[in-house]
């Protein structure tokens, strides 16, 4: 089945270290995104790539990186510069340009830094 | 910076009643307004608006778009406990690159 797939679903860690959220899609889109979630709060951009080789920041940038090296794998990396990473993370991906409007999203990484 | 303010925040009702959720929108170059559900985790895709005045209708859901005053509401009739979910409005620009997300309203149905 075509679909969005992150892992792990669940996280935990000491402060200070470094994380990779991992978001692989088989639907052959072009785009992938990261949205972050925290309580109470909607989905804010991380990051997204609309092509392989090439991405761009979102709104909460800062304390992130990504990589996008094959066009189905769009993994999340979150640094210890990041000072409040406990949260919910969201993968998405789109046909390319939004044409039909519709972001997939995975199950989500729930992160919890101890 | 584009903006999406979604209300009430939260709202809990019993079945069988109707909601209307609210969101408005200031957008550089507006292009589409879209509602997702998010149930646990993944949120899933309701409905795409890209003209004023025309109805979207799923069920028992429906939705409305107003470019004009720059809003959209969001109704579900005859609500049942299955909606209880957080909605998610979001806007999409003319350069069709990403969405940006109101807050949501976390919509509870208690039976």
């Amino acid at each position: 089945d075509g679909g969005i797939t992150q892992s792990p679903k669940y996280l935990f860690r000491k402060e200070g270290q470094n994380v990779t959220l991992s978001c692989e899609q088989n639907l052959n889109h072009d785009a992938m995104y990261w949205y972050r979630q925290d309580p109470g709060q909607g989905l804010r951009l991380i990051y997204y790539s609309q092509i392989v080789n090439d991405f761009q920041k979102g709104d909460i940038a800062e304390g992130y990186s990504v990589s996008r090296e094959k066009k189905e794998s769009f993994p999340l990396t979150v640094t210890s510069a990041q000072k409040n990473p406990t949260a919910f993370y969201l993968c998405a991906s789109c046909d390319r340009g939004l044409r039909t409007g519709e972001l997939f999203f995975g199950e989500g990484s729930r992160l919890t830094v101890l | 910076e584009d903006k999406v303010v979604q209300s009430p925040l939260s709202l809990v009702v019993h079945e069988g009643d109707t909601v209307t959720l609210n969101c408005s929108y200031e957008v550089t170059n507006f292009r589409s307004l879209l509602w997702y559900k998010q149930e646990k985790k993944a949120p899933t895709f309701l409905f795409m608006l890209t003209s004023s005045g025309i109805e979207k209708k799923s069920g028992r859901l429906s939705s409305i778009l107003d470019k004009k005053e720059l809003f959209s509401i969001l109704n579900i009739t005859a609500t049942q406990t299955g909606d209880s979910a957080i909605y998610l409005c979001a806007v999409d620009r003319a350069s069709g690159s990403r969405l940006t997300f109101g807050e949501g309203t976390q919509l509870t149905v208690n039976p």
